[in-house]
């Protein structure tokens, strides 16, 4: 069972390039999350879905674009790459977003740098 | 909006020493509480979670943590540390319409 796949792990960007990070999950959840990791500030939700077709942004979508046209898909795009968005992307899937089935199961991270 | 509050960013303990790691929320209703770890270079681990019973979690490598409805606090705890359980400790929130919420995260570091 692989869980969460997110490609790539690492990459360096230039500065208005544009890039899109791969998460796939095979557990047949119906919520997946786009987080970004910075140091002492916690992860911050960039976009989530709850479900094929809808997606939702979360609280610092700016920047970014996320589709989910398959349950086990959720991809995330950069457009214009700038270094504020120098972090590290987490991706996440969980079967429910509230109850006992809440748990959020991550991948293993894809550490971005813009220059 | 709901919040979490990790006071603790830096914890220096050495091996055998008692670890308790404070969590507070803001939400008032009913919520989902969780306690993630992240070793050196990892993706996040589920250490524990509380959704509803016993106050009182157990979970996984000797850790627990304590639900405390009146302070909205969820402190996690582990009587004797180990090296091993260097890594950074995130405690997470989430309730009914609201996504899961991160707090800023604490670094624990062990000395052997």
């Amino acid at each position: 069972n692989a869980g969460v796949t997110q490609t790539p792990k690492f990459r360096i960007l230039k500065i208005g390039q544009s890039m899109t990070l791969q998460c796939a999950q095979d557990m047949n959840h119906n919520y997946m999350y786009w987080y970004r990791q910075d140091p002492g500030m916690g992860l911050k939700l960039i976009y989530y879905s709850v479900g094929a077709g809808i997606t939702d942004k979360g609280e610092v979508p700016n920047g970014y674009n996320v589709s989910r046209s398959t349950t086990e898909d959720f991809p995330l795009r950069l457009e214009l790459a700038a270094p504020s968005q120098t972090s590290v992307y987490f991706c996440a899937s969980s079967y429910e977003a509230t109850g006992p089935n809440t748990e959020a199961f991550f991948g293993q991270g894809t550490r971005l740098t813009v220059v | 909006a709901q919040s979490v509050s990790q006071h603790n960013h830096h914890v220096i303990l050495s091996e055998a020493a008692s670890l308790e790691l404070g969590c507070n929320y803001s939400y008032g209703g009913t919520v989902n509480l969780f306690w993630y770890v992240q070793y050196p270079g990892q993706h996040l681990q589920l250490l524990l979670k509380y959704f509803s019973g016993d106050p009182l979690v157990k979970g996984i490598k000797g850790f627990e943590a304590e639900f405390i409805k009146s302070k909205f606090s969820f402190n996690l705890r582990k009587p004797s540390v180990q090296w091993s359980d260097t890594a950074e400790y995130f405690c997470a929130v989430n309730n009914a319409g609201n996504m899961l919420t991160f707090g800023g995260g604490t670094r624990l570091m062990v000395k052997p």
